[in-house]
C-alpha cells in the first residue's frame, strides 16, 4: 500500500512565526499535494508539483509556499504564520488515478 | 469555477438502513470521481470510485452512481453499521485533469443502534 508520512504530526507556532511541514512519500509517485481542511469545508488545495525542482499554485496558495527538492519529498512552508492558517494539512500523492493522503499535521498558530 | 455540492452535511440513520449521499458538480469535462471514507483524527481513504464511462458501480455494500447529463452523483451505503459512521467527502476531477480534485464540504454519517 500506498506509503505518505507527514512531519510533524501536530504544531503550535507562535503569529508571524515561519512554520514548515514536511512530506515522504516512499511510492515513486510523480504528483504530490498540500490540502488544508477546515471544519465545513472539506479539503482545498494549497500547492502541487508533478516533479521535483517544480511547484504548481492551488486554489488557496496564499500565504504558502511549496518546495520540491526530490521526488519522494515535499514542504509546505509559512514564511509569516497567521491566525487564519490554523487547520489539519494533509499531503498525498498519486498513482494513475487514485490520491493516498498522509496522517495529517494540526497546526496551530497562536 | 469547479464547485462540487455536497449534501447533507450530517445524517443520522438507523443501522440496518441505508444511506445516501448525493454531489453535484459544475465542469461537464470531469471524469473521475471518488468517494473517500474519513475516521475522526485519521486521514481520508478511498472507499469507492467511478469514472465517466460507467453508470454505476458497486463493491462491498456501497454503490455510486453516475448521472453525467445532470452532473450528479451519489453514494449509496446499504445495510449501515455503526462501523460506517464517519466523514464522507466526494470529488471530481476538474475537467479531463485526473490527479485534480475538487472536493464537496463532506456528510457526517451517523449510524444509531
Amino acid at each position: 500500500e500506498a506509503a505518505v508520512t507527514q512531519s510533524p504530526r501536530s504544531k503550535v507556532a507562535v503569529t508571524g512565526g515561519k512554520v514548515t511541514l514536511s512530506c515522504h512519500q516512499t511510492n515513486n509517485h510523480d504528483y504530490m499535494y498540500w490540502y488544508r481542511q477546515d471544519t465545513g469545508h472539506g479539503l482545498r488545495l494549497i500547492h502541487y508539483s508533478y516533479v521535483a525542482d517544480s511547484t504548481e499554485k492551488g486554489d488557496i496558495p496564499d500565504g504558502y509556499k511549496a518546495s520540491r527538492p526530490s521526488q519522494e519529498n515535499f514542504s509546505l512552508i509559512l514564511e509569516l504564520a497567521s491566525l487564519s492558517q490554523t487547520a489539519v494539512y494533509f499531503c498525498a500523492s498519486r498513482d494513475r488515478y487514485e490520491q493516498y493522503f498522509g496522517p495529517g499535521t494540526r497546526l496551530t498558530v497562536l | 469555477g469547479e464547485q462540487v455540492e455536497q449534501l447533507p452535511s450530517i445524517l443520522r440513520v438507523q443501522e440496518g438502513s441505508s444511506a445516501s449521499i448525493n454531489c453535484t458538480y459544475e465542469n461537464s469535462a470531469s471524469n473521475y470521481f471518488p468517494w473517500y471514507k474519513q475516521e475522526p483524527g485519521e486521514n481520508p481513504k478511498l472507499i469507492i470510485d467511478i469514472r465517466s464511462n460507467m453508470e454505476r458501480k458497486q463493491t462491498q455494500g456501497l454503490i455510486v452512481l453516475l448521472d453525467k447529463k445532470a452532473k450528479r452523483f451519489s453514494l449509496h451505503i446499504t445495510d449501515t453499521q455503526p462501523g460506517d459512521s464517519a466523514m464522507y467527502f466526494c470529488a471530481a476531477s476538474r475537467g479531463q485533469v485526473v490527479g485534480q480534485l475538487t472536493f464537496g464540504r463532506g456528510t457526517r454519517l451517523q449510524v444509531y443502534a
